[in-house]
């Protein structure tokens, strides 16, 4: 059974461009949740997208948003990037509240 | 609001029984384990219910004091393997994957 896949691994970006990180969740999870994680605020809660519908949302502007598509596939933007934008995103699919499996992440660095 | 772990950080010696705890000032639905070797993603460990009973596989368990809205990671005769940080990730309600981190323990075994 293949695993969470985001991509792209790295990307490195300039102060006010956007982006956009790609997750594949593992095959029949149907729930994709976003963290990102800094040295100093740990891993933080983004959004939850279950069947399409964002169910959650964490405390994060209106810069990050994010989608999930009928194949549950998820993609999350952020617009007008800034330089505390730098961290690791993660993804984490799951059937739905249950164990959730995270993916290799995203290391966005911002210059 | 982020639940506590506490200690920080600990340094054993392989063998040797370790306890990482996670206090939340919340009431909690459900808390989650995990554990992050540096560069890798967050590996899930095991999940503690409202009203479960304390569980555990090979020489890792944990447990979940719902009055005090406080679960405890046991790793006993630590291998070097266990090096790591671990998180408690605590969600209110039941069905969301919708996780609240604490800071992490950072887990050093020596040999």
């Amino acid at each position: 059974k293949a695993g969470v896949t985001q991509t792209p691994r790295y990307l490195i970006k300039t102060r006010g461009q956007q982006v956009t990180l790609s997750c594949s969740p593992i095959s029949g999870h149907r729930s994709v949740s976003w963290y990102q994680q800094t040295p100093g605020q740990g891993l933080q809660f983004l959004f939850e997208y279950f069947s399409e519908t964002q169910r959650n949302k964490g405390n994060f502007p209106g810069r990050f948003s994010g989608r999930q598509f009928s194949n549950s596939r998820s993609e999350m933007n952020v617009s007008t990037l800034e330089l505390g934008d730098s961290a690791l995103y993660l993804c984490a699919s799951s059937l739905g509240g249950s164990k959730g499996t995270f993916g290799s992440g995203t290391r966005l660095t911002v210059v | 609001q982020q639940p506590v772990q506490s200690p920080q950080a600990v340094i054993l010696r392989e063998g040797e029984d370790a306890v990482i705890n996670c206090s939340s000032s919340k009431a909690l639905y459900s808390v989650h384990w995990y554990r992050q070797k540096h560069g890798e993603a967050p590996i899930f460990l095991m999940i503690l219910l409202k009203g479960g009973e304390q569980k555990g596989h090979d020489k890792i368990s944990a447990s979940f004091n719902e009055k005090k809205q406080q679960s405890s990671l046991y790793l006993t005769a630590s291998q070097l393997s266990y090096s790591g940080t671990y998180f408690c990730g605590t969600a209110p309600i039941q069905g969301a994957q919708k996780l609240v981190f604490g800071q992490g323990t950072r887990l050093t075994i020596n040999p």
